[in-house]
């Protein structure tokens, strides 16, 4: 079964500091797609970004950057420049494929981040 | 992206009731899901709601409690019947929306149910 383990259950900076959010998952498939979730304090989850097992190319999109490392399981997130506005729980999550498309996601416990201004 | 919306948006309700939570997407999406989110823990898979057929649930939620409709392509309904106050939760609904290496899951902004 698959598995998703945030250990940072929260992290506090002073903003402007980089911050890197960890991500280890454990799955037996070798198709796999890894998600990143932002939940603010008002409480809709947002999408973040979408992996592929099959593409380890690292992403950035602004302040934000994304380190998949299939050869340790990990896909680590990092804010660059924090801001108070990224003050949030970040959720990692695994959704391994069945029947062709990916199928329900298992999170993992999520990341309390706090940034200080 | 789909915009997926919700109702009721919160709720209170008695134990030994039942409520019926509503999902409309705005496009017709191939899957949708149903997850609940324990007060300040992680979101947890209840079930797979298909069109045309019955739900597929996880391990530990049974259509007896949970039962979940999906009559067309772009709305769902889960029912959570004779609660009990450990059902006081935060249920999501969600779509998966695109296909392959495109396809991805967006979430509605949940029902907040507390039961007394």
């Amino acid at each position: 079964a698959q598995k998703v383990t945030q250990a940072q259950t929260e992290i506090s900076v002073v903003e402007k500091e980089d911050v890197t959010l960890d991500c280890v998952y454990e799955t037996r498939d070798t198709t796999y797609y890894l998600f990143w979730y932002k939940q603010p304090p008002s409480g809709e989850l947002v999408f973040l970004i979408r992996r592929n097992s099959f593409d380890e190319q690292n992403e950035i999109s602004g302040r934000y950057s994304w380190n998949f490392q299939k050869s340790t399981s990990s896909f680590n997130f990092t804010i660059t420049a924090s801001q108070v506005v990224d003050s949030a729980v970040y959720f990692c999550a695994l959704s391994e494929a069945r029947g062709g498309g990916a199928d329900g996601l298992t999170f993992g416990k999520g990341t309390h981040l706090i940034i200080q201004p | 992206s789909a915009v997926i919306s919700q109702k009721p948006s919160r709720d209170i309700c008695q134990r030994g009731t039942s409520l019926t939570i509503q999902c409309q997407v705005d496009s017709q999406v191939t899957m949708m899901f149903w997850y609940r989110q324990q007060p300040g823990q992680s979101l947890t898979l209840i079930a797979t709601a298909n069109q045309g057929s019955e739900a597929t649930y996880e391990s530990g939620f049974v259509i007896d409690k949970f039962p979940i409709s999906r009559p067309n392509l772009t709305f769902s309904t889960l029912t959570v019947s004779n609660m009990s106050p450990e059902d006081s939760s935060i249920y999501l609904c969600s779509a998966k929306e695109g296909s392959g290496a495109g396809e991805t899951q967006y979430f509605g902004p949940g029902t907040r149910l507390l039961v007394l």
